[in-house]
């Protein structure tokens, strides 16, 4: 069955720290995709990251850097020098590709990592 | 222009009340999806459009009932809701939806549902 686990329900730095969000994952499709989103007190889920699993680079933006490890089923989510501004909720979530009583495409969920930078 | 607008942004009504919710998106995408959020929960799938049919219904009750006009717009019509509907109403859409689907979602603002 597919599943997203985040494992971590709450995390608290302090800001400049660097901090690791976990994400794993299972899956019974061959052909799916990761995503990350953020979404801060204001409610509105923002975009971070897509990748798929053919492609095993991690991949660096600014201060955020994602790791991808399909022989651990990981995507784990990492922010350099943390800043206040970082604190929100962040969701790691699955679509899978193949279609499962009308599922393909759908995003499952992890319970969401609370971050709260504090200056 | 990466935006998907949601209004109104609160919206508090009684049991008896009908409501609607309006979700925009002018980005071309042809795939639109209405999910509810309660607090401390992830988003839960309740509706997916794709090129204007109602592809997916997760067993959401009749109260809820959507409504797409045009591969633009959005709407979710309520009608005799409960307190336990209240939560954040979240609208997002996609370049495209169904089989080998990859594309990410991009969300609006929400609407935050008080049922008294």
């Amino acid at each position: 069955a597919q599943k997203v686990t985040q494992a971590q329900t709450e995390i608290s730095v302090v800001e400049k720290e660097d901090v690791t969000l976990d994400c794993v994952y299972e899956t019974r499709d061959t052909t799916y995709y990761l995503f990350w989103y953020k979404q801060p007190p204001s409610g509105e889920l923002v975009f971070l990251i897509r990748r798929n699993s053919f492609d095993e680079q991690n991949e660096i933006s600014g201060r955020y850097s994602w790791n991808f490890q399909k022989s651990t089923s990981s995507f784990n989510f990492t922010i350099t020098a943390s800043q206040v501004v970082d604190s929100a909720v962040y969701f790691c979530a699955l679509s899978e590709a193949e279609d499962y009583g009308g599922s393909q495409g759908n995003l499952i969920f992890g319970k969401g990592t609370k971050l709260s930078v504090k200056p | 222009d990466t935006e998907v607008t949601q209004t109104p942004k609160h919206l508090v009504m009684g049991m008896t009340n009908k409501k609607s919710l309006k979700c925009e998106q002018h980005m071309g995408h042809r795939a639109m999806y209405w999910y509810k959020q309660k607090a401390k929960k992830p988003p839960e799938l309740m509706f997916v459009y794709s090129y204007e049919k109602l592809s997916i219904n997760e067993s959401v009750p009749s109260r809820f009932s959507p409504e797409c006009p045009n591969s633009s717009l959005l709407n979710l019509h309520l009608h005799a809701l409960q307190p336990e509907d209240s939560a954040l109403y979240l609208c997002a859409s996609s370049q495209e939806g169904g089989t080998g689907t990859y594309n990410e979602q991009f969300f609006g603002p929400g609407t935050r549902l008080t049922v008294l």
